[in-house]
């Protein structure tokens, strides 16, 4: 397997756009989660998947952001309209079961996202 | 408050020398314990993890160690090398699928 894979590497965009990030967790696993790498705070969960159903998105900073799964292939992070401020790195995890049962968690290589 | 405090927050070493760093965390319930290596541009890559009745776990050159009643964990890293340059993030495990991550130790070994 190629690992999760997330689209685009880089994105630079202004202020005010929509931004849409991309990820395919590893074929099988049921679990699929999206991050947030800063500086300042390092990594934090935005939200996570459980077959394709979103369990948690207490950690999506505002309304501006939402996470869609329409299937066990693929997700997508959407902020609209984005600002300065999440500026960041995104990643996406996927594992084949719950954290708690000690399985690991793959992650993608990121989305830097820069906003201007 | 959950938390995971990493120290220290750089480090330098030259190659082949060991190294440790530091892990405490306040998460409570607790499940288990992980060690990420994250270079730079890529995404955090799994070496260990521990559940609280492992003391200890290896993998290769990396020894991770932990207390379960201090709340501490340590990583070590024997001979280093100039691939061992990275950011370690120790990681903890709340509840049932939250994992709570530490800021790092930036690691750099020179020749």
């Amino acid at each position: 397997d190629a690992g999760v894979i997330q689209s685009p590497r880089h994105e630079v965009t202004e202020m005010g756009q929509e931004v849409t990030l991309r990820c395919k967790p590893i074929s099988g696993h049921d679990y699929l989660f999206w991050y947030r790498q800063t500086m300042m705070r390092g990594l934090e969960l935005l939200i996570y998947f459980n077959n394709n159903v979103p369990i948690d998105d207490s950690g999506m900073p505002e309304d501006r952001f939402s996470a869609k799964m329409p299937n066990a292939s693929f997700s997508t992070l959407k902020i609209q309209p984005s600002e300065p401020r999440d500026s960041a790195v995104y990643f996406c995890a996927s594992s084949l079961e719950q954290v708690v049962m000690n399985t690991e968690a793959f992650f993608g290589q990121g989305t830097r996202l820069t906003v201007v | 408050k959950n938390q995971v405090e990493q120290s220290p927050q750089s480090l330098i070493i030259l190659e082949g020398k060991n190294c440790t760093l530091q892990c405490n965390y306040t998460v409570s319930p607790f499940s288990n314990l992980r060690w990420y290596k994250q270079d730079t541009g890529r995404g955090p890559v799994s070496l260990t993890i521990m559940t609280f009745s492992e003391n200890t776990k290896s993998n290769g050159r990396y020894t991770a160690t932990l207390d379960a009643d201090t709340k501490q964990s340590s990583l070590h890293i024997t001979a280093s090398q100039l691939s061992d340059s990275a950011s370690y993030i120790c990681v903890v495990n709340y509840y049932t699928d939250k994992l709570i991550f530490g800021t790092g130790t930036r690691l750099q070994v020179f020749p």
